[in-house]
């Protein structure tokens, strides 16, 4: 079974300042793919960035890019130019990449509180 | 384009009632995930729908069950509630084309138990 973890229950930083959040997952499978979604008060899950683990390339969204580091089985985001409506809870979520019964899943860390000061 | 909506936004239930719990699907996903977030923890996944069959289940009890209906739209059904059943429940909805689609979140329904 895959699990995910983050480390770091809670993060701030400074409006326009440059802050990273760790992601660590683990499994056996080789073709996966990775996931930061954000979770505002309003509690909606809104997808942030994802990563295919084939691709070498790091993902960029903007103002979002991830360090993906496959043999470390690593995946963190960072937020460039934070900005008052990124502050949410994050969470890096782990999905199979196979098909079939439940390997569409998302797996969930615990999340990382993100508060922007501005 | 009408996102995933869900109902109701709050209910608070007695342990050993039942409860049930609807989901509208994004216009045009024929597939439905189910997902249990206690406070403070990440999304548990529940179990899945597809074309209205289940398709996968996570570690969670049979007195969860669900359906899918004709349009898609789905219905969490919790039996016999306990204490630790009061979470965020979110359903997800998507379009299920081979490996890569994209899940969308509904705002969830918080049940509380007491």
């Amino acid at each position: 079974a895959q699990t995910v973890t983050q480390s770091q229950p809670e993060m701030s930083v400074q409006e326009a300042e440059t802050v990273t959040l760790s992601c660590t997952y683990d499994t056996s499978e080789s073709d996966y793919y990775l996931f930061w979604y954000k979770q505002p008060p309003s509690r909606q899950m809104i997808l942030v960035i994802r990563q295919e683990a084939y691709k070498q390339q790091n993902a960029t969204e903007n103002r979002f890019s991830v360090n993906f580091q496959k043999a470390a089985k690593s995946f963190s985001l960072k937020i460039s130019d934070s900005q008052l409506g990124d502050a949410a809870m994050y969470f890096c979520a782990y999905r199979s990449y196979y098909s079939g019964g439940s390997n569409y899943k998302l797996t969930f860390g615990k999340g990382t509180l993100l508060t922007v000061n501005p | 384009e009408t996102g995933v909506t869900q109902s109701p936004t709050h209910l608070i239930k007695t342990r050993g009632q039942q409860v049930t719990l609807r989901c509208s699907s994004q216009s045009g996903h024929n597939t439905v995930s189910w997902y249990q977030q206690a406070l403070g923890q990440g999304p548990q996944f529940i179990f899945q729908y597809y074309r209205e069959e289940e398709n996968g289940r996570g570690n969670f009890p049979p007195r969860f069950s669900g359906l899918q209906f004709p349009n898609y739209s789905s219905e969490l059904n919790v039996n016999a509630l306990e204490l630790d059943d009061s979470a965020l429940y979110l359903c997800a909805s998507s379009l299920a084309k081979g490996q890569d689609y994209e899940q969308y979140f509904g705002p969830g329904t918080r049940l509380t138990v007491t």
